[in-house]
């Protein structure tokens, strides 16, 4: 049973379009982060949301984490062929003085110039 | 800064032999973790160390191993090797419990 839904796990869009991109769970999540991963290399943290109903936006991208700290979204404004990847939506699990993140499969984000 | 460093690169082992992996964590990290990620999946967890001790492990056979030294690098050590366990292992360091930072990982192919 995957602890964390991602969808959709593809995604083909024009340069310029905007996206959105959801992960969902029953869980609920100490935090929650989302990562960029390119093929072959090591994800890489794009943002961290600890706050139910916080959003935070980064340049063009804007995060959101749900009120009950459940799921959260990614939404890319205008989006550039540079944004092309794999996204990836971690949530933490764990208490004091242990720590894990579950991952979502990941959405397949390709951004078509 | 150096962000976190994985030796080797890449690895090809047959089945039935053992591997090993490195890791350092960014300076100031004293938390490292290990993640497996097949083809098409996202990252497993499989193993938390902090200050040398074992902190959380992943639903990973007992073929998996890992300790973490004084000076907090970490190794992950794969007894008989499947052909299943042919994927890319991720170590990442953190120095809170809020954000890990990914090393670009090991590709590893088990023949």
């Amino acid at each position: 049973t995957q602890l964390l839904e991602q969808s959709p796990q593809f995604l083909s869009i024009q340069e310029g379009e905007n996206l959105t991109v959801y992960c969902n769970s029953s869980s609920v999540f100490s935090s929650l982060q989302w990562y960029r991963q390119e093929p072959g290399e090591g994800p890489v943290l794009l943002v961290t949301v600890v706050t139910g109903g916080e959003v935070k936006k980064l340049k063009r991208l804007t995060f959101q984490f749900g009120d009950a700290r459940k799921d959260s979204s990614l939404h890319i404004t205008a989006a550039q062929p540079g944004d092309t990847g794999l996204y990836l939506c971690a949530g933490a699990l764990g208490g004091a003085g242990s720590y894990q993140l579950t991952f979502g499969k990941g959405t397949k984000l390709s951004v078509i110039p | 800064d150096a962000g976190v460093t994985q030796s080797p690169t890449h690895l090809i082992k047959t089945r039935g032999q053992h591997v090993t992996l490195r890791c350092s964590p960014i300076s100031g990290h004293k938390s490292v973790s290990w993640y497996q990620q097949v083809l098409g999946q996202g990252p497993q967890f499989i193993f938390q160390y902090y200050e040398k001790e074992e902190r959380g492990r992943g639903n990973f056979p007992d073929r998996f191993s890992a300790r973490q030294f004084p000076n907090y690098s970490s190794e992950l050590n794969v007894n008989a090797l499947l052909l299943g366990d042919s994927a890319l292992y991720l170590c990442a360091s953190s120095i809170n419990y809020n954000e890990q930072f990914f090393g670009p990982g090991t590709r590893l192919t088990v023949l």
